[in-house]
């Protein structure tokens, strides 16, 4: 069993919907949580970074974490068709500075017109 | 900004050849991380350096190598290329040990080896 574990999808879903991705994990070590937006071939770039259990909003996108239940989520609203791309979760160990990031497998998103 | 800035972009080389990738990351970022990705699967940790010494090794395998020198800028050398190997190489960089953990990935170089 991985880590993290991610639906895959692909998720296809109409412009203007609220997208729901999600990925669990299984070390309690894991104290800080990143989400990962990567087009084709592309770097992976940086849109969500948490370190605690709740909320965060930046723009149309809203990061949540549950500690408790090993469990996070991001939240995309109004989808564009320009967030079509692949998601992916990250997640470290504060108690491993300079440590490795565990990524899930990805979630492919397709946001039709 | 300043991003991660990897070369080349592409890389096409024959089977039992070598490689060197190499890595400029963000300037007075003081951790660099490779990671390798193979088509439809997620960023698997090769190995990272902070302030110019290895801190963590993932599934790197023994037939490469890395190293960060004075400037912080980072390569990876791949020797006795296997068809296996093919994937696209990332690096990224962050400010780990100052307590900012996140990591800014570059755009990445694509092996292919034929």
């Amino acid at each position: 069993q991985k880590e993290v574990e991610q639906d895959p999808g692909p998720l296809s879903v109409p412009e203007g919907a609220i997208v729901s991705l999600n990925c669990t994990y299984s070390n309690s070590a894991f104290q800080y949580f990143m989400w990962y937006r990567q087009y084709s071939r592309k770097g992976p770039e940086l849109l969500m970074y948490t370190y605690s259990s709740g909320n965060k909003e930046d723009g149309r996108f809203t990061a949540q974490v549950d500690k408790s239940s090993k469990y996070i989520s991001l939240f995309i609203r109004d989808s564009q068709p320009s967030d079509s791309a692949t998601y992916l979760c990250a997640m470290g160990s504060i108690y491993n500075q300079g440590g490795k990031l565990i990524f899930g497998q990805g979630t492919e998103l397709s946001v039709k017109p | 900004a300043a991003g991660v800035i990897q070369s080349p972009r592409h890389l096409i080389k024959e089977k039992r050849e070598t490689a060197t990738l190499k890595c400029y990351p963000i300037p007075r970022h003081d951790t660099v991380y490779w990671y390798q990705q193979g088509p439809g699967q997620d960023p698997q940790f090769l190995i990272s350096f902070y302030e110019k010494m290895q801190s963590d090794k993932g599934s790197i395998p023994d037939r490469f190598s890395a190293q960060q020198f004075s400037d912080y800028h980072s390569e990876l050398n791949m020797s006795s290329l296997e068809l296996g190997d093919s994937a696209l190489y990332f690096c990224a960089s962050s400010l780990a040990h100052r307590g900012n953990p996140e990591a800014f990935f570059g755009q990445g170089t694509r092996l292919t080896v034929v």
